[in-house]
């Protein structure tokens, strides 16, 4: 199966902004991947803040933003919040089978 | 309230087996795929594996293809899955997925698998 690849890890400063990639061994990312971004902070259940590359859910703050950006997947995030610190999974899938990326800290400092 | 709840989670020997169960409500379960993950203490998340809104079609991640197995009972709002053959390296919180675009998650079960 596919290998997803995200930064592991990644700094942004209060207010700034900060791009993260999600990448699959098998080429570009596309549409067809119906890319997931899922925010997960310590101790609680992942939520998923992102579906089919650039949906929103209703609980999914304005400043996350998604995208596909040169050949990979990509979660924006303008004018961050302490409250954003947290491990982002991406998930590609397949035609049925997922793959998760193998997440990315992000640390707001 | 949308919930998904899941158990049958515990301590079990390697080579052993154990049936998880995941109970939903709150949401029209079977209009939906469901999906399991795990994730290992201190790790990332892991799909599993999911099945579609009747059952039909399943697919699995190669790491557990052969030693687990998914189904679900509509009547009953459930979704199972049976891991055979367990590894000490499948210890992890398992816990199911559903939704149109991954909306709800349970909470999990642990299962560690130690002699």
């Amino acid at each position: 199966q596919a290998v997803v690849t995200q930064e592991p890890s990644l700094t942004v400063s209060p207010g700034g902004t900060v791009t993260l990639t999600c990448g699959s061994s098998t080429g570009t990312v596309t549409s067809g991947h119906y890319t997931y971004w899922l925010q997960q902070k310590p101790g609680q259940v992942p939520r998923t803040l992102i579906y089919d590359t650039s949906n929103k859910h209703s609980w999914t703050p304005a400043r996350f933003s998604g995208s596909l950006l040169g050949g990979k997947a990509a979660l924006t995030l303008s004018g961050a919040q302490p409250e954003d610190e947290a491990d982002y999974y991406c998930l590609l899938t397949y035609s049925g089978p997922w793959v998760f990326g193998g997440g990315t800290k992000l640390t707001v400092l | 309230e949308v919930q998904l709840v899941e158990s049958g989670g515990g301590l079990v020997q390697p080579g052993g087996s154990l049936r998880l169960s995941c109970a939903a409500s709150g949401f029209t379960f079977s209009k939906f795929w469901m999906t399991w993950v795990r994730q290992a203490p201190g790790k990332g998340l892991e799909w599993l594996a999911n099945i579609n809104q009747d059952g039909s079609v399943k697919f699995y991640a190669d790491s557990v293809k052969g030693r687990f197995s998914i189904s679900r009972d509509n009547a009953k709002n459930s979704v199972y899955l049976q891991m055979n053959s367990l590894r000490v390296e499948d210890t992890a919180v398992y816990s199911c997925e559903g939704g149109a675009a991954a909306d709800f998650w349970g909470q999990g079960t642990l299962v560690t698998v130690s002699s």
